[in-house]
């Protein structure tokens, strides 16, 4: 089974609404991290957040970790038409030296 | 500069033939990754190297064999093409072994269509 789920599986949004995806894992993590991936192109790194941080920004977005229900999201404040992407979270498993990566959320952003 | 490519970036063929796709990444990292992600987007790890050492064996058939010469290439080898494996590949990098305190870079994609 999977280690990291994302959820909704799509979200359709109107540009400049801010937009929130979810991961759920289900064992202990060293850490999480985002990914976004533009139609046809390989994954670019977002964010990392490391098991002893609760939140994390880097400019629009924002990442929060809730290690005690296992799960994370990403919001994007202010959405704009180049974010339209899918979004992965990738969990980072004790000594398992890989990262698992969800399905990922498909984000539509519609101008 | 590009920081990983992968060639060739689509690649047709027919069942049974042999193939390789390789990678090469200029950023000094110490570990690279093949990945591959199915039709749903669910991205899986293969296997993963640190300094040419073969770490990470994710259960993948025998027909795939990586190679890795020196640590700036990665090269993956698929004997006997099937149905199956029709998928994008990705090749990555990242410093440390796992990425875990660092983010994976990644290369492209090869598209591969097994006919």
């Amino acid at each position: 089974s999977q280690q990291g789920e994302e959820d909704p599986q799509a979200l359709s949004i109107q540009e400049g609404e801010n937009a929130t995806m979810n991961c759920s894992y289900k064992t202990s993590i060293n850490n999480l991290q985002w990914y976004r991936q533009n139609s046809g192109r390989g994954l670019v790194h977002l964010i990392l957040i490391r098991s002893n941080e609760r939140e994390k920004h880097s400019g629009r977005l924002r990442v929060t970790l809730d290690t005690s229900k296992k799960s994370s999201s990403l919001l994007i404040t202010a959405s704009r038409a180049a974010d339209t992407a899918s979004y992965f979270c990738a969990t980072d498993l004790v000594r398992a030296q890989k990262l698992v990566f969800g399905q990922g959320t498909r984000l539509t952003i519609n101008p | 500069d590009t920081a990983v490519s992968q060639t060739p970036k689509y690649l047709v063929t027919q069942m049974g033939n042999d193939k390789s796709i390789k990678c090469e990444q200029n950023l000094g990292h110490d570990t690279m990754y093949w990945y591959k992600q199915d039709s749903k987007k669910f991205l899986k790890i293969m296997f993963s190297y640190n300094n040419k050492e073969l770490i990470i064996n994710e259960t993948v058939p025998n027909r795939f064999s990586p190679k890795s010469p020196d640590k700036a290439h990665l090269n993956l080898h698929i004997n006997s093409l099937e149905l199956g494996d029709s998928a994008v590949y990705f090749c990555a990098s990242s410093q440390d072994v796992g990425g875990l305190n660092n983010e994976q870079f990644f290369g492209p994609g090869t598209r591969l269509t097994v006919l």
